[in-house]
């Protein structure tokens, strides 16, 4: 069974510019997840969706940050504009339902320099 | 807020030896708790999970004891090898008629010398 799958691995990005990251679950997974890792810290939820739907976007930067699910299945998130405080690693995670096991993606590692 | 804290930050053991590892939580809604490995440039991977209707559960070399009262709960590597460094995440969520929203530690770094 492939795994969740993101892109890039890497990115590197001034100040202010923007940034998009590329997520593709586990078939079958209904729910969504993006997370923000900053060094020396666990994932913290950015967002979770259900099919195309937000559950819970509570902790995302709405100001900044924005994510969508077309067609329940791939998501993207966006950064625009970038500050130096997004450097972190973003990890996608997906599972079969609202409350069963999440598995992570290997993640993006963003530098904003 | 930070939900749930973890220590030790870093932990150096001996192979064959037991690694311990401590989490505290304070929301009395969370009702099931993971433990994640992470491996570098890897995502977290799920290595064991916990009910409060039990006070241990044991996989392998891996046992998980659940102090409800304390609303602590702790994770035991018996026998450590080298392969089991690794970044080690406890977390915490509701879970029955829930979303899953998992609030993680921040982590602890274990290295196994051999």
């Amino acid at each position: 069974e492939a795994g969740v799958a993101q892109s890039p691995r890497y990115k590197i990005i001034e100040k202010r510019q923007s940034v998009a990251f590329w997520c593709n679950p586990i078939s079958g997974h209904a729910t969504l997840y993006w997370y923000q890792q900053i060094l020396g810290q666990g994932p913290k939820l950015l967002i979770q969706f259900q099919n195309n739907g937000v559950v819970d976007d509570s902790q995302l930067p709405k100001d900044r940050f924005s994510a969508e699910r077309l067609k329940g299945v791939d998501s993207t998130l966006k950064i625009q504009p970038a500050k130096l405080e997004d450097s972190a690693v973003y990890l996608c995670a997906s599972s079969l339902a609202r409350n069963t096991e999440a598995f992570f993606g290997q993640g993006t590692r963003l530098t904003v320099v | 807020q930070q939900q749930v804290k973890q220590s030790p930050q870093s932990l150096i053991v001996q192979k064959g030896g037991i690694s311990i590892i401590n989490c505290a939580y304070e929301n009395t809604a969370f009702d099931y708790f993971p433990w994640y490995q992470q491996f570098p440039g890897k995502g977290p991977a799920l290595l064991i999970a916990i009910r409060p209707d039990v006070s241990e559960k044991k996989e392998g070399r891996f046992t998980i004891s659940f102090n409800k009262s304390a609303k602590q709960f702790s994770l035991h590597i018996m026998d450590s090898q080298p392969g089991d460094s690794a970044t080690y995440f406890c977390a915490a969520t509701p879970s029955r008629g829930s979303n899953y929203k998992l609030t993680f530690g921040k982590g602890t770094l274990l290295t196994v010398n051999p």
